[in-house]
């Protein structure tokens, strides 16, 4: 059963434009939320996180939403750029799972057209 | 600054081989970490380290064993390769609790 899913397989975005990237999480006890950014024949790279006790979390161009009681959560990238195009992968954790381990989804490539 | 290095970066095996998955990092993190990505899905936890001297099992365990051999090291060991453990696998690090975990650049594995 995917505790964490990615609906979206892809998204194309112009540039400039805002790309809006969604996660939906069923397991209620998941607490702290992460954004990884991965491209092609490289390992994941740590973007943005959020904790569940704050609905928003903003750091340069990308800012992060959490809804708890929909158990959903976005990133906004704005304005998008080339070198956004990439895989990003949404994950959770929650403090009563050993070493606070990470649940990944599916991933959504995302592809900024210049 | 390497941050975490895997290898080897490919390798290619005969179903029943063994073989041994490296990686060290050098940020002088506690807590090391094992993933496996396969085609279309997200990445699973194999093992984890969450400080020298310590291993537990993730998600997907079976067929694989770890050794955590200094607080720099964590190895990946499949005793007798089977077809399904084809995929990509990447290792991780991080300062463990909340912190975010860095990741390899992940070893390609294919099992004929």
């Amino acid at each position: 059963d995917q505790q964490v899913k990615q609906n979206s397989p892809s998204l194309s975005v112009q540039e400039g434009r805002i790309s809006i990237l969604n996660c939906d999480y069923t397991n209620s006890m998941f607490d702290y939320f992460l954004w990884y950014k991965k491209y092609p024949a490289e390992g994941p790279t740590f973007l943005i996180s959020i904790s569940s006790i704050k609905d928003k979390n903003e750091d340069g161009r990308f800012t992060v939403f959490l809804n708890k009681s929909a158990k959903h959560l976005s990133l906004h990238i704005v304005p998008s750029q080339p070198g956004d195009s990439a895989v990003y992968f949404c994950a959770a954790s929650y403090s009563g799972a050993g070493s606070y381990q990470l649940t990944f989804g599916k991933g959504t490539k995302l592809s900024v057209i210049p | 600054n390497a941050g975490v290095t895997q290898t080897p970066k490919f390798q290619v095996l005969k179903t029943g081989q063994s073989m041994t998955l490296q990686c060290a990092q050098d940020m002088n993190h506690n807590s090391m970490y094992w993933y496996r990505q396969d085609p279309g899905m997200g990445l699973r936890l194999i093992y984890y380290s969450a400080s020298e001297g310590t291993t537990d099992k993730g998600e997907v365990p079976n067929g694989y064993n770890v050794s955590r051999l200094n607080k720099r090291e964590f190895s990946l060991r499949l005793e007798s390769a089977a077809p399904s453990q084809t995929s990509v696998y990447f290792c991780a690090s991080g300062k463990g609790g909340r912190q975010p975990q860095h990741f390899g650049d992940g070893t390609r594995l294919s099992i004929l």
